[in-house]
């Protein structure tokens, strides 16, 4: 089983429609982060939480909301999808001990029509 | 404004051959480099770091070496192999204050290595 796990793993939704990413981690990190990818972007970060009652906003976190709902829990909330949050959505988890290395999970292919 | 920048957008290499991947930041702060490693349908994986405090990091066939004074890193694969064939992304932190954990990251780089 992999120890960063998202779900979906690709998904289609409407213009306007409420969405939510989900991600679980068995790596016992406390850290967790929600990035997308877009071409020629490179990973750009949405939103991190540092503990379970910790929320941060990441650099494009507009149009964006998350929960984290326990230490190995970290959801992602489109409120109202439009089409140019179509992206592959991936989370992450690091260790506070350790230098900054992050652990992905395997990606979200969200697509807005 | 894009703090990590890599400006080759993809780079083509013969089986055996040193690859390089370049990238610069601009971010005074940033003290800790990452590269991360990317196959289709699958996340990025952790591939070899360095500090500030060093300019250079070996890992079997992985280098990464770092400019401070031109802000400037790289990451050397010798020899390349078919297996290497990935996107690449740089990524920095900077480790102090409320910063910490947070990566920036590049655009990423298609690397393809020829047979």
């Amino acid at each position: 089983d992999a120890d960063v796990t998202q779900t979906p793993r690709n998904r289609i939704t409407k213009t306007g429609k409420r969405i939510m990413l989900e991600c679980s981690q068995t790596k016992g990190h406390d850290r967790m982060y929600w990035y997308r990818q877009d071409p020629g972007l490179g990973l750009r970060l949405i939103y991190y939480s540092f503990d379970v009652k910790d929320i941060n906003k990441g650099e494009i976190s507009d149009g964006y909301s998350v929960s984290r709902q326990a230490q190995a829990k970290f959801s992602l909330s489109l409120e109202s999808a439009i089409p140019n949050q179509t992206a592959l959505y991936f989370c992450a988890t690091s260790d506070r001990t350790s230098h900054t290395e992050a652990f992905f999970g395997q990606g979200t292919r969200l697509t807005v029509v | 404004d894009q703090q990590v920048k890599q400006n080759s957008p993809s780079l083509s290499v013969q089986e055996g051959r040193i690859s390089i991947l370049n990238c610069d930041y601009t971010n005074s702060m940033f003290d800790y480099f990452l590269w991360y490693k990317k196959y289709p349908a699958e996340g990025p994986t952790f591939l070899i770091s360095i500090s500030s405090i060093k300019d250079k990091n070996e890992d079997g066939r992985f280098t990464v070496f770092l400019n401070k004074s031109a802000k400037h890193l790289s990451l050397h694969i010798v020899p390349s192999q078919p297996g290497d064939s990935a996107v690449y992304f740089c990524a920095a932190s900077a480790t102090g204050g409320t910063s910490y954990g947070k990566l920036t990251f590049g655009q990423g780089t298609i690397l393809t290595v020829h047979p």
